[in-house]
């Protein structure tokens, strides 16, 4: 069974430009979770999708945004980029089981220059 | 609100060791607990997870025991390997919320 996918695997981009993230969740897993690990910091919330909607955002400016397509793969959007968006983007896929666990794609390194 | 809180690293210790990281958590109701594990450059992988009071999770010589008097899910391991080196995450899921609530994370470094 193929895992949590996302692409791209390195992303380098300039103040101001706008960045993409792509994830596919396991085959039959509905929800799609973003998270942002800065360096030497945890895990922060970003955002949740299930069934194409977004359910739940973590503190995180508007100019963060995402979507979830029919697929249920989905997409994230960092748009006027700053250098302090330089981190860890990871997504993760669960079922639509409340307390299920959660299952990681290996991230996507972003660098603001 | 729900919350994990987690022993501060980073944790280094000789190989071959006990290990102990401490977890404990803060939520209503019977959550699911989970121990994560993130190796350098990588994503997070499932460890082991408990769902109910008493329940133990173990995988690859790693335990944690669901103890609901103490609120905590301490991870523990006999004897560590110089692999076993990586970033060590508790986290919790309760059936009302939505979302997974993790720990900040603990560094654990093995000496040969």
């Amino acid at each position: 069974e193929a895992g949590v996918t996302q692409s791209p695997t390195h992303l380098i981009k300039t103040r101001g430009q706008q960045a993409t993230l792509r994830c596919s969740p396991i085959s039959g897993h509905t929800s799609v979770y973003w998270y942002q690990q800065a360096l030497g910091l945890g895990l922060q919330f970003l955002l949740w999708y299930d069934e194409g909607e977004e359910r739940n955002r973590g503190n995180f400016p508007p100019r963060f945004s995402g979507r979830q397509f029919p697929n249920y793969s989905s997409e994230l959007n960092v748009n006027a980029l700053e250098l302090e968006d330089s981190a860890l983007y990871l997504c993760a896929s669960s079922s639509r089981d409340r307390g299920a666990e959660q299952y990681f794609g290996p991230g996507t390194r972003l660098t603001v220059t | 609100g729900n919350s994990v809180t987690q022993m501060e690293g980073p944790v280094t210790l000789s190989e071959e060791a006990f290990l102990t990281i401490n977890c404990t958590y803060t939520a209503t109701g019977y959550p699911s607990l989970f121990w994560y594990v993130q190796y350098p450059g990588e994503g997070l992988q499932l460890l082991l997870k408990a769902t109910k009071a008493d329940d133990k999770g173990s995988n690859k010589g790693f335990e944690a025991t669901y103890r609901k008097e103490t609120t905590s899910f301490h991870l523990e391991k006999g004897s560590v390997q110089v692999s076993d080196s990586a970033v060590y995450f508790c986290a919790l899921s309760s059936y009302s919320a939505s979302k997974i609530i993790f720990g900040s994370g603990t560094r654990l470094s093995i000496r040969p």
